[in-house]
């Protein structure tokens, strides 16, 4: 299995409600990552995890609440969230983060996000 | 940090001619350099990658080089098709940075039959 998965693909939020987005991958990595973007952008990072252990966390509002909980999953948990907040969201992982050199990143389809 | 810039933005070329994308980065110690390919509606995939001990790496119809002491890499797709047609990012990475890519503002190529 040679995928990331993510769900749902689509999702409207109001500004009061909590949801969770999921990304799941079988490839055995031990590195895990959110990205932002949003229309006719790159990607931004948002998180990294490491062996599931936070790593990088890119000055992101606490409205956004990464969870890994095996790794093989990865969460994101959105409560309070702002109409600029609306994006796709990408999950990616590749094999562990070291410090000899970089490793491929693969990416799932994506969360579409609309927050009314 | 390191900062990526791509050109050109938009490119529109013949079925069958070659495409050229083009980044500059500003980092030395960058040392991994990988493409993707994002078309509309799905995540980014990675096409093809080249580390900073290599200049050159090919894959079919698609290329990469490097040239590191003037910190630019290319992208090179010959013999393009109408399935080409996407949006390019092309990234780069530090070693000891946790593996982040710092991605550079993507290139929409439209392939016209």
């Amino acid at each position: 299995d040679t995928e990331v998965t993510q769900t749902p693909k689509h999702l409207v939020m109001g500004m009061t409600n909590k949801k969770s987005l999921k990304c799941e991958q079988h490839m055995g990595h031990r590195a895990m990552y959110w990205y932002k973007q949003k229309a006719k952008k790159p990607p931004e990072l948002m998180f990294v995890y490491s062996y599931e252990k936070l790593s990088i966390n890119e000055s992101v509002p606490s409205r956004f609440s990464p969870e890994c909980p095996n790794s093989s999953l990865l969460n994101l948990h959105l409560h309070a969230l702002q109409p600029e907040d609306s994006a796709l969201y990408l999950c990616a992982s590749s094999q562990e983060i070291s410090a000899g050199g970089q490793n491929e990143q693969f990416f799932g389809p994506g969360t579409r996000l609309t927050v009314l | 940090g390191e900062n990526v810039e791509q050109h050109p933005s938009t490119l529109s070329v013949q079925e069958g001619d070659s495409a050229v994308i083009k980044c500059t980065y500003s980092d030395s110690a960058s040392n991994y350099f990988p493409w993707y390919k994002q078309e509309l509606g799905k995540g980014p995939q990675l096409i093809i990658d080249i580390r900073s001990n290599v200049g050159e790496k090919k894959d079919q119809r698609i290329a990469v080089t490097l040239n590191k002491t003037a910190k630019h890499f290319s992208l090179h797709i010959t013999e393009t098709q109408p399935e080409d047609s996407a949006v390019y990012f092309c990234a780069a990475s530090t070693r000891g940075g946790g593996n982040k890519l710092t991605f550079g503002t993507g290139t929409q190529l439209k392939v016209e039959l």
